[in-house]
């Protein structure tokens, strides 16, 4: 069975440093990861997602992730936070197979302060 | 805004009683999919349909049920309420079912039982 570890359930940062939020996850059979952010009071948003090609995937607003496939990690970070990037954000996969289901990890609280 | 419409926002009930969410996907999109967010489970994938056809199933209670009409808007029957129903559901959509489809979320439907 597939599943997603997002190690930490809150990330305290200050303003204009780097973050990294963790994603770990378990499949027998390749994979897509997402990150999705949810900001208070309203619904998910896709961030990135790795399909294929390059392991180093970008969102436009400077966070990056990077696949790695011999540690099934999927970590997103970014150099420089800001206050509004204060959100909750899910890591998610979803498996090759027929199955066409995201598997979302626990969420990650990111608090950005000034 | 992510183009997917889930009616109402917010929904007050007792238990015992049976409510209807109502999706419409992106203009385009083919399959709609739910999703419950609670506390003690986080995001989990209850069902997908395509083209007005079930395709997948999560962990989906048989007190609720869904059906994806001719016009591809969704709607998720929860009958039967309990307290423990009480929470966020979202409905996402994409354009076709192959696994490297990003999935567009609504802002999602509070349900609240008291």
């Amino acid at each position: 069975a597939q599943s997603v570890t997002q190690l930490d359930s809150q990330v305290p940062v200050f303003e204009e440093a780097p973050v990294e939020l963790r994603c770990n996850y378990s499949s027998s059979v390749s994979v897509y990861l997402f990150w999705y952010v949810q900001y208070p009071n309203q619904g998910l948003q896709l961030l990135l997602k790795y399909l294929s090609g390059s392991t180093l995937v970008e969102s436009i607003n400077g966070f990056e992730a990077e696949f790695n496939k011999s540690q099934t990690s999927f970590h997103l970070r970014k150099p420089s936070v800001h206050i509004s990037d204060t959100a909750e954000y899910f890591c998610a996969v979803r498996v090759a197979d027929s199955s066409y289901k995201l598997i979302f990890g626990s969420g990650t609280r990111l608090l950005v302060r000034p | 805004d992510s183009g997917v419409t889930q009616t109402p926002k917010h929904l007050i009930t007792a238990t015992g009683q049976r409510v209807t969410l109502r999706c419409s996907p992106r203009s385009g999109d083919l399959s709609v999919y739910w999703y419950q967010q609670s506390l003690d489970q986080g995001l989990q994938f209850l069902i997908q349909y395509y083209n007005g056809e079930e395709r997948a199933k999560g962990n989906i209670l048989e007190r609720f049920s869904a059906q994806q009409f001719p016009d591809l808007h969704s709607e998720l029957n929860l009958s039967s309420l309990e307290l423990g129903d009480s929470a966020l559901y979202f409905c996402a959509s994409s354009v076709g079912v192959g696994s490297n489809q990003p999935q567009h979320f609504g802002d999602g439907t509070r349900l609240s039982i008291l």
